[in-house]
């Protein structure tokens, strides 16, 4: 079945660091990737998304590109800041629900 | 435009009693979806509906739990007889699969359930 295993944190970075959370999937068909990040006591906020093979996500220097030959999309950021801290989860759609990565936990010190 | 919202966002229980979580979707948007997030992982599918109707169900506990999403007012995940491994965060998310546009779901604050 589908499922997304995501790279284990936690992640502890200091600030203008360059970030990659990794992410791999496994599915049938062609699904949409995307990552959400959840700040503490909140709920899930979409970071980006790509629906197709070679598709590059963007959102506030954060990027991603679906890679179908190595079932990836990465996280990456160039520089990261104290307000980057969060936990990021990679998720696939597939059929009628998303399957979730178990979230890396990011910790950027000044 | 208000984005999904879900009430109450704190919700502590006994052993034995009922809980009723409430996920109003965003505007526009008639399906929503339920996940539980226990401490420490990621989201868990339980149960996929539209107006009236439960498309998907295949992650929700056989016994005890239930959702509906009534043609008026909101969506409705009901734990019975709540026990304390049922202790965990409630997301609530929201489509509008229907435009085409996005397969893209939104998702609420979530509601915090506490089983003393």
């Amino acid at each position: 079945g589908d499922s997304v295993t995501q790279m284990e944190g936690p992640v502890t970075l200091s600030e203008e660091a360059f970030l990659t959370i990794n992410c791999t999937y496994t599915a049938t068909g062609y699904p949409s990737l995307f990552w959400y990040v959840q700040y503490p006591g909140e709920g899930l906020q979409l970071l980006l998304k790509a629906t197709k093979a070679d598709d590059k996500g963007s959102n506030k220097g954060f990027e991603a590109t679906y890679r179908k030959e190595t079932t990836s999309f990465h996280l990456e950021k160039g520089s990261v800041q104290v307000s980057d801290s969060a936990v990021y989860f990679c998720a696939l759609s597939g059929g009628n629900q998303f399957y979730f990565g178990t979230g890396t936990s990011l910790t950027v010190i000044p | 435009n208000a984005g999904v919202m879900q009430n109450p966002r704190h919700l502590v229980r006994r052993r034995g009693q009922e809980a009723r979580l409430r996920c109003s979707p965003m505007k526009g948007h008639s399906h929503v979806y339920w996940y539980r997030q226990l401490p420490e992982e990621g989201l868990k599918f339980m149960v996929y509906l539209q107006k009236e109707n439960i498309i998907d169900e295949s992650g929700m506990p056989k016994e005890r739990f239930s959702a509906e999403f009534p043609k008026e007012g909101p969506s409705i995940l009901r734990i019975q007889q709540v026990v304390r491994g049922d202790s965990a965060a409630y997301f609530c998310a929201s489509s509008a699969r229907e435009t085409g546009a996005a397969d893209t779901q939104y998702f609420g604050p979530g509601t915090r359930l506490t089983v003393l």
